[in-house]
Formats: structure tokens, sequence, C-alpha cells
């Protein structure tokens, strides 16, 4: 069945230091949503990449979506406190949304 | 003030009991879900309903039932015969109705933390 990977599980980041956590399928997938969970909180919606080899910013996030359409990834250009949280990929496939584990992300001020 | 409101937050149960968890949504949503999100597991899902009347299982349905009986409510049982029903449970939305609605962003309610000992 379809699955989505994340990695890394964990991320421990220095304010200011850059990041990128990815996202891999095993089946080539229609979209990928990525949403962020702060601590004690819900998951929010950050984006939605629909075609091959698209990329698209959200001021200091960048998110891209592969040429294959397997995997994807967000980097996090000088990270800042209000970053902390666990970051989810959602992969679709032919019927349903796939979650990845999430990379959960500490920073040290 | 629109949004998906879960009650309670918190809830303990006896094990061997049932115990229901309520999602109501004002989004004039056509599809809602209901997942399990246990550490270090990410988000899996329980049920999902894209009209109402309509749902069908996910990938752990195991142990629990759902019912949509108005577009705004999709409330889920957890029954006895879950084996583990420790978790946090979100119910999410979304817009849409094409596959399943799932080509659109969804939208979480705040999340019940059950304990059952």
């Amino acid at each position: 069945g379809q699955q989505v990977m994340q990695i890394p599980q964990y991320q421990h980041v220095q304010e200011g230091e850059d990041f990128t956590t990815y996202c891999n399928s095993s089946t080539t997938l229609s979209n990928i949503q990525w949403y962020k969970q702060r601590p004690g909180g819900h998951p929010v919606f950050l984006i939605q990449l629909v075609k091959s080899g698209e990329v698209k910013k959200q001021k200091r996030l960048t998110f891209q979506f592969g040429e294959a359409k397997k995997n994807s990834s967000l980097h996090i250009t000088a990270t800042q406190t209000t970053d902390v949280g666990t970051y989810f990929c959602a992969g679709r496939g032919d019927y349903k949304l796939s979650f990845g584990a999430g990379t959960t992300v500490t920073v040290r001020a | 003030d629109g949004g998906i409101t879960q009650s309670p937050k918190y809830l303990f149960r006896k094990e061997g009991q049932n115990v229901t968890l309520s999602c109501e949504q004002n989004l004039n949503h056509d599809a809602m879900y209901w997942y399990r999100q246990d550490p270090g597991q990410g988000l899996r899902l329980i049920y999902y309903s894209q009209i109402v009347n309509d749902f069908q299982k996910g990938d752990i349905a195991e142990g629990y039932s759902v019912s949509r009986e108005k577009k705004e409510s999709f409330p889920l049982t957890v029954t006895s015969a879950q084996k583990n029903p420790t978790a946090f449970y979100l119910c999410a939305s979304s817009i849409g109705r094409s596959a399943g609605g799932l080509k659109y962003e969804q939208y979480f309610g705040p999340g019940t933390r059950l304990t059952v000992t």
C-alpha cells in the first residue's frame, strides 16, 4: 500500500541556521500537502504542491515537489523559535491522503 | 466564527466502556475525517465520510464506529473492542467531494486526548 516516509524524525536546530526535512513516497503522488503542528496543538495546513518539480515559497519556507512526484522537501532558512513544532507531509495517491510520521523541530536560542 | 469543534479536550474512561467523541463543523464542508495520533507515528486514518449517510473505513477502523446523519456532525465511537484506545484523536474536514475531497486542504479540530485505564 501507499506509504509516506519522513526524515529526519527529529531536528534540533540552532536559531538562525537552515534545515531541510524530506518526504518520500513508495508510489507516485497526485499531490502533496504540508502541515505544521505546534506543541499541544493540532495540524494546520501550510501548502499544497501539485505539479512535477513545483517549488513554492512562504517567507522563509521553501517547498519542493520532486520531478517524479514521489518525494518532497521543506527547507527553512534562518530558523526562529516560532518554527518549533512538528511538520507533516501528506501525500495523495489514488484514493486517500497518507501522512508521514512528521519531523519534530526544536530550536536552540 | 467558523471552524471545527471537538469535545471534550480530555476524556478518561475505564477499560471495557464504549466512548463517543464529538466532532462538529460549521464550514459547510462535505468531507470529514477521523485520525488517531500516537507519538512518533504521525496521523493514521480511522474513518472518513464524503457525504451525509455515507462513510468508509480508513487504515485502522477496527474497534471504531462512526455515523454521519448530519453534514456538520461526524461522531466517533471507540468501542471496547479497540485494543489500545489511549491516543490523541483528531477530526478534520475538507471542502470538496472530488476524489473524496482529498485534493483540498484539511481543517483540523483541536483534538480529544483519550485515556483508558
